[in-house]
């Protein structure tokens, strides 16, 4: 069975320090996919990144960067610079390529970790 | 924007009495799923459907039902609901392909008295 773990529940910074959110997986398959989510306070759920389980290159999108390292099963993600609007709950998730039900793949999430930004 | 939307955003309801939920898409997207959100456990699977009449169960499947009669509607039905289902209720899309990335609608927010 597929697990996610995000083991800080909650993390405050104060504005422009540097924030890493962990994320640690489970998975048996071979070919699965990574992703993070963002929940401002207004409740949407808002698409971060998505990684395959292939491409362990790191990403920077901007203050955003993603750390994945297959062998210790993690798929962290920094904020530089942290600003207020980056206060949310980010969630991390995944999805195995080879699940039942015709490919739709429903995700497994973790709980998620609520990051708080003082000004 | 991924062209969802759900209904209604907000309910009240009492113990025992039935609830639909409904989720609408403009997109012609294959797959459509939902997803209760209770504090403390992220996001977890309810049911999924991979195409007009094709359904199957999630990880908390117990006490709900869908239909999906036509591809821009996936609607998930409380038969009977309980407080235990007082809950944030998302709806998801999946575009054609499997390794497509899932799009969330804004949810809806079901309180059962």
């Amino acid at each position: 069975a597929q697990k996610v773990t995000q083991a800080q529940t909650e993390i405050s910074v104060v504005e422009k320090e540097d924030v890493t959110l962990d994320c640690v997986y489970e998975t048996r398959d071979t070919t699965y996919y990574l992703f993070w989510y963002k929940q401002p306070p207004s409740g949407e759920l808002v698409f971060l990144i998505r990684r395959n389980s292939f491409d362990e290159q790191n990403e920077i999108s901007g203050r955003y960067s993603w750390n994945f390292q297959k062998s210790t099963s993690s798929f962290n993600f920094t904020i530089t610079a942290s600003q207020v609007v980056d206060s949310a709950v980010y969630f991390c998730a995944l999805s195995e390529a080879q699940g039942s039900g015709g490919g739709a793949d429903g995700l497994t999430f973790g709980k998620g970790t609520h990051l708080i930004i003082q000004p | 924007d991924a062209g969802i939307t759900q209904s209604p955003r907000h309910k009240v309801t009492e113990t025992g009495t039935p609830v639909t939920l409904r989720c609408h898409q403009t997109e012609n997207h294959r797959y459509m799923y939902w997803y209760r959100q209770d504090p403390g456990h992220g996001l977890r699977l309810i049911h999924y459907s991979y195409g007009v009449k094709d359904t199957d169960k999630g990880e908390v499947s117990d006490g709900y039902s869908v239909s999906r009669s036509k591809t821009e509607d996936f609607l998930l039905t409380l038969e009977s609901a309980t407080s235990s289902q007082t809950s944030v209720y998302f709806c998801a899309i999946k575009g054609q392909a499997r390794i497509d990335t899932q799009y969330f609608g804004p949810g809806t927010r079901l309180t059962v008295l």
